[in-house]
């Protein structure tokens, strides 16, 4: 069993839609939970981070926790073209999922 | 704020040879990570340290791969000699202390 499991896509969404991308993982014990950006071509981005339970919330970006199923999403509210790229779910320091890719159509 | 620098940002290299990639992290980030990135998945870790010191290298081959990170600031990392499977980017982050990490542009290798 992976570490960091994420559905490996891609999600299409239409321009102005939620995408919402899901991440599940397999230490009960992990404190910290990392959403990154990759653009093709390039190097990982931080998004945003979030260590409680809940929803933490940074401009068009929501991230949520739920320790107890162990699974943590990223919701994209109006997402825009430029949003698209493929989307890392890490959690505590190097546990990374291999990635959700994201469309997002005009 | 500059970034964490890498170089190069490409290295073309025939099996059996050695590379050496080079980091320099965001300046005051104590921790330092070196990551293999193969097409297609996430970033694996390789070693992390803290200041100068190993935290955790599990995952690093050290028969041919290794690591070191001099005065807690710079940090090489070496493959010798290289495999056909170690064709990937080869990516430095750094952090502070709250582990969110930074990454720098990274290093694709090809071996030939």
């Amino acid at each position: 069993q992976k570490e960091v499991e994420q559905n490996s896509g891609p999600l299409s969404v239409p321009e102005g839609a939620i995408a919402s991308l899901n991440c599940t993982y397999s230490d009960r014990v992990s404190q910290s939970f990392f959403w990154y950006r990759q653009y093709s071509g390039k190097s990982p981005e931080l998004i945003m981070s979030i260590y409680s339970n809940g929803d933490k919330e940074d401009g068009r970006f929501t991230a949520q926790l739920n320790k107890a199923s162990q699974y943590v999403s990223l919701l994209i509210r109006d997402s825009q073209p430029s949003d698209s790229a493929t989307y890392l779910c890490a959690v505590n320091i190097g546990s990374f999922g291999s990635g959700t890719k994201l469309n997002v159509k005009p | 704020e500059a970034g964490v620098a890498q170089s190069p940002r490409y290295k073309i290299i025939e099996k059996r040879q050695s590379v050496a990639f080079w980091c320099n992290p965001i300046s005051g980030h104590a921790t330092l990570y070196w990551y293999q990135q193969i097409l297609g998945q996430g970033p694996k870790l390789l070693i992390q340290f803290q200041n100068n010191g190993v935290v955790d290298d599990s995952q690093l081959p050290k028969d041919r791969f290794s690591a070191e990170r001099l005065k807690g600031v710079d940090s090489t990392l070496k493959i010798q000699p290289a495999k056909l499977e170690d064709s990937a980017v080869y990516l430095c982050a750094s952090s502070s202390l709250s582990y969110e990490q930074y990454f720098g542009p990274g290093t694709r290798l090809t071996v030939t």
